[in-house]
């Protein structure tokens, strides 16, 4: 079956690294992408891997996959209050219908000062 | 850019009423989507077009449910004899299709700001 999961709550003080994990299930090839939700808002999408790579970096973000455990994190480095929000890891496997991306329930980071 | 716009923003109705929300997506992006999201879910998937034609429905989307895009441009997603179980954050999207001239290689979603239903 398709299934994403994420831890629901993470919470680090400012300046320190942020790691949020998900798992996912489908063993076809895929994108995998983390999105940022920000309360009443939208989704805004931060990063994508593709499952034939097994790290990518942008700036404050680092993506890891481990495609044996399909185990995904986001690394958030020096953690800022501005980066409290819902996190969702998403996935698209290519095997699938064209359509749609299949989300985590979220994990809610909280920034102390 | 002016990105996924939605609108409204905020609706409020009766239980039995009909709404209609509508999506206009970034402009060169041929593929447009509808999600809904309940509180603490991630987003579930509806539907999906690529230019006028809509492609997949999920399970999701009950008889109650339509969705256009007569144009290829902006859609409308209505929803008829409204329930409470229908309140709900209705999330629209919007990418390239693989393999257009630009790019889209990725399947990128871009999403709106949402239409947050509350039916009481």
């Amino acid at each position: 079956g398709e299934d994403v999961e994420q831890s629901l709550f993470l919470s680090v003080r400012e300046g320190d690294s942020s790691v949020i994990n998900c798992t996912y299930t489908d063993s076809s090839s895929t994108y995998l992408y983390w999105y940022k939700q920000e309360p009443g808002a939208g989704l805004q999408l931060l990063t994508y891997i593709f499952s034939n790579m097994d790290m990518k970096q942008d700036q404050r973000l680092t993506v890891l996959l481990n495609k044996k455990d399909k185990h995904l994190s986001l690394r958030i480095a020096d953690t800022q209050t501005g980066d409290s929000a819902i996190y969702f890891c998403a996935e698209k496997a290519l095997e699938r219908s064209q359509g749609n991306l299949i989300f985590g329930k979220g994990t809610k980071l909280s920034v102390k000062p | 850019d002016t990105g996924v716009s939605q609108d409204p923003r905020h609706k409020i109705t009766k239980r039995g009423q009909n709404v209609t929300f509508r999506c206009d997506p970034i402009s060169e992006h041929n593929r447009l989507y509808w999600y809904r999201q309940t509180l603490g879910q991630g987003p579930e998937f509806l539907t999906y077009f690529q230019n006028e034609a809509q492609l997949e429905k999920s399970r999701l989307l009950s008889d109650r449910f339509s969705a256009e895009r007569p144009k290829g441009s902006f859609s409308t997603l209505e929803i008829q004899r409204t329930e409470q179980g229908d309140s709900a954050m209705y999330l629209c999207a919007s990418s390239v299709s693989p393999g257009t001239p630009s790019g889209g290689a990725l399947y990128e979603q871009y999403f709106g700001p949402g239409t947050r239903l509350t039916v009481t």
